[in-house]
């Protein structure tokens, strides 16, 4: 298995401009999870879906964050509009069973100047 | 709310000497689990143990051990023969023994985490 997937890696965008951030969770992986690192506030889960049905939002800044599930295999993670303070590294995580615990993928660091 | 404290943001091991990482956490429940993550300069967070609450059996990977002190609230973690690949930060973390199917969450409480240094 590939592990979950994250694009891009690395990106750079200008404040103000709409940024997607997408994720491949492992196959039959029925939980997916975003998570936001950043320095000051460590790890902050922003939302995750099970069964691609959004569970728990609480955790996303504000209206200019949006994530969908359409489907088992594909999530997005969507700001707009971007600002700096969004600047963080993004991750992904899926699990079959999260008492078991979850599978990282490898996240994106965004950064918005 | 759950809460997870590692009080130490740093510290440092010689190579093939034993560290141990702390982690306290503050919760209401009986049954939970608690985890161990590293995360390399690469940036992948990888699992590294696993905790039942209900177990009183501290649970091990390898070089990896847990100290699982139930009533103190407080779950460290023990690395052996300490290698150059284990630099890394260390996040601990729970979630509750209440799912989502029983009504509670899934979500992981993390740590802020700790930075392990391995001296050749």
């Amino acid at each position: 298995d590939a592990g979950v997937i994250q694009s891009p890696r690395h990106e750079v965008t200008e404040m103000g401009q709409e940024v997607t951030l997408r994720c491949k969770p492992i196959s039959g992986h029925d939980y997916l999870f975003w998570y936001r690192q950043t320095m000051m506030r460590g790890l902050e889960l922003l939302i995750y879906f099970n069964n691609n049905v959004p569970i728990d939002d609480s955790g996303m800044p504000e209206d200019r964050f949006s994530a969908k599930m359409p489907n088992a295999s594909f999530s997005t993670l969507k700001i707009q509009p971007s600002e700096p303070r969004d600047s963080a590294v993004y991750f992904c995580a899926s699990s079959l069973l999260p008492s078991s615990g979850y599978t990282f993928g490898s996240g994106t660091r965004l950064t918005v100047v | 709310a759950q809460t997870v404290t590692q009080s130490q943001p740093e510290m440092s091991v010689q190579e093939a000497e034993t560290v141990t990482l702390s982690c306290t956490y503050d919760t209401s429940e009986s049954d939970y689990y608690l985890f161990w993550y590293k995360q390399p300069p690469s940036r992948q967070m990888i699992l590294v143990i696993r905790q039942e609450a209900y177990k009183q059996q501290n649970a091990t990977e390898n070089r990896f051990s847990v100290n699982f002190q139930k009533a103190a609230k407080s779950f460290s973690l023990k690395i052996s023969d300490s290698q150059l690949g284990d630099a890394a930060m260390y996040f601990c973390a729970y979630r509750s023994q209440v799912g989502l199917t029983q009504g509670g969450s899934e979500k992981l409480v993390f740590g802020k985490g700790t930075k392990l240094t391995v001296n050749p």
